[in-house]
């Protein structure tokens, strides 16, 4: 089955600078990868996505870059903000399965 | 509540002790899942349910059940068997197994302590 890594597991950055996550996936048949954003207390919510056919995805300060070859996605966040501040999972779902497999996450502190 | 309600919020269970956790949707959505979440584990895949009257065991069904009896509700039973039963448990939908580009709809979560 797929197995995703991601890292680092605690990101703490200062207010303004830029903030990646990386995550690796094993599947090569693996075609679609979705962000999610957990904040403190709260239910995971779909930040952005990305699918196979596309290199790049952009969505305001949040973007994704997907590199098949290598088998890994980025979540890159600019322009860091306080409310930034959350657990982040990467999940990747293989074309042969209906569900997706979620990193283990990534918690983000962005201090004032 | 976002459209998928959890309850309660809080659960203590004792030793042996069978507990339910009540996940219900009204968002008409065919698939509904559940999802265990420990501390640095991120979200593991307890069971789920493509529709009404069918679900399929996830990677860590070993000591839970669940049952379909209706769309909207898919209660999750932690049995006693199960080893580690403390974590907070996660209920989501989505329109369909199939779906991609929506993302799953979570619930706000169950925080469930064995005492």
């Amino acid at each position: 089955g797929e197995n995703v890594e991601q890292h680092p597991s605690t990101l703490s950055v200062q207010e303004g600078d830029s903030a990646v996550i990386k995550c690796t996936y094993s599947d090569s048949a693996s075609n679609y990868f979705p962000w999610y954003k957990q904040e403190l207390g709260k239910r995971p919510q779909l930040i952005i996505d990305i699918r196979s056919n596309v290199g790049e995805k952009k969505d305001q300060r949040i973007a994704v870059t997907l590199n098949k070859t290598a088998k890994h996605f980025s979540l890159h966040i600019t322009e860091t903000q306080p409310e930034d501040s959350a657990v982040y999972f990467c999940a990747a779902k293989s074309g042969g399965s209906y569900i997706p497999t979620f990193g283990r996450g990534t918690s983000l502190i962005v201090h004032p | 509540d976002g459209g998928i309600t959890q309850s309660p919020k809080y659960l203590f269970r004792k030793e042996g002790q069978n507990v339910t956790l009540s996940c219900e949707q009204n968002l008409n959505h065919d698939a509904m899942y559940w999802y265990r979440q420990d501390p640095g584990q991120g979200l593991r895949l307890i069971y789920y349910s493509q529709i009404v009257n069918d679900f399929q065991k996830g990677d860590i069904a070993e000591g839970y059940s669940v049952s379909r009896e209706k769309k909207e509700s898919f209660p999750l039973t932690v049995t006693s068997a199960q080893k580690n039963p403390t974590a907070f448990y996660l209920c989501a939908s989505t329109r369909t197994l199939f779906l991609e580009g929506y993302g799953y709809t979570f619930g706000s979560g169950t925080r469930l302590t064995v005492v």
